[in-house]
């Protein structure tokens, strides 16, 4: 079956650039989708279809895909930023959605 | 502005049924697909399925053997039925609004409810 694969934390100081990978094979073929999650909150569409941010979302996320990793950026990181992060496809062999094993961003 | 809550049995027994509601508001529950996605304590998120008003489901193969969507158009809400739960069924339950566009699922999800938390303990 088809994974994605994320590192389990990033971790970086306000103001900084986040990086957060999403491995998956050949991944630069699919649409891939990022969301936020944070305690006790509805989860919430950061960027779909690989670069495109949904209204609300700020301008400093942004979304891109080559080969076999997706990035999410997140340019000036702000304390509100800290969340779980998770990246997300459609697999169409198998018709299921797959979901990343999720990426915590800590803001020192 | 969609929204979305769900409802339902906080706590179960081993081998009772999870039954869960998700209303819609704002929105014709005919209008697109939905989806159930969940998280177990520690873990990342799972989708469980989708389903459309039609009665058109896609359930992931990990759970198809349990697992049942319903529509219910004239309370514009829609369920989840997973019989036989074990402590491995422990997990923030979310229903989803699928992305649809001219009628077919784009597979990912523009509106989320805030999660209900549903514990399987004996």
């Amino acid at each position: 079956s088809y994974a994605l694969t994320q590192p389990p934390s990033v971790s970086l100081a306000p103001g900084e650039t986040a990086r957060i990978s999403c491995v998956g094979f050949n991944i630069e073929t699919k649409d891939v989708q990022w969301y936020q999650v944070k305690p006790g909150q509805a989860p919430v569409l950061a960027i779909y279809e690989n670069n495109n941010r949904p209204s609300g979302i700020p301008e400093r996320f942004s979304g891109s895909s080559s080969g076999n990793t997706a990035t999410l950026t997140i340019s000036g990181v702000e304390a509100g930023d800290e969340a779980d992060y998770y990246c997300q496809v459609w697999e169409n062999i198998s018709d299921h959605v797959v979901f990343g094993g999720g990426t915590k961003l800590t803001v020192l | 502005q969609v929204q979305l809550q769900e409802s339902g049995p906080r706590l179960l027994k081993p081998s009772e049924t999870l039954s869960l509601t998700c209303n819609v508001s704002g929105d014709s529950i005919k209008t697109f697909y939905w989806s159930w996605i969940r998280q177990s304590p520690g873990k990342g998120l799972e989708w469980m399925g989708n389903i459309h008003y039609s009665g058109r489901t896609n359930y992931n193969s990990s759970l198809k053997s349990r697992l049942t969507l319903s529509v219910d158009t004239s309370e514009n809400q829609f369920s989840l039925h997973l019989p036989f739960v074990t402590a491995a069924d422990t997990a923030i339950y979310y229903c989803a609004r699928v992305k649809t566009w001219f009628g077919e699922s784009r597979n990912w999800f523009d509106s989320w409810g805030q999660g209900i938390l549903v514990t399987v303990s004996s």
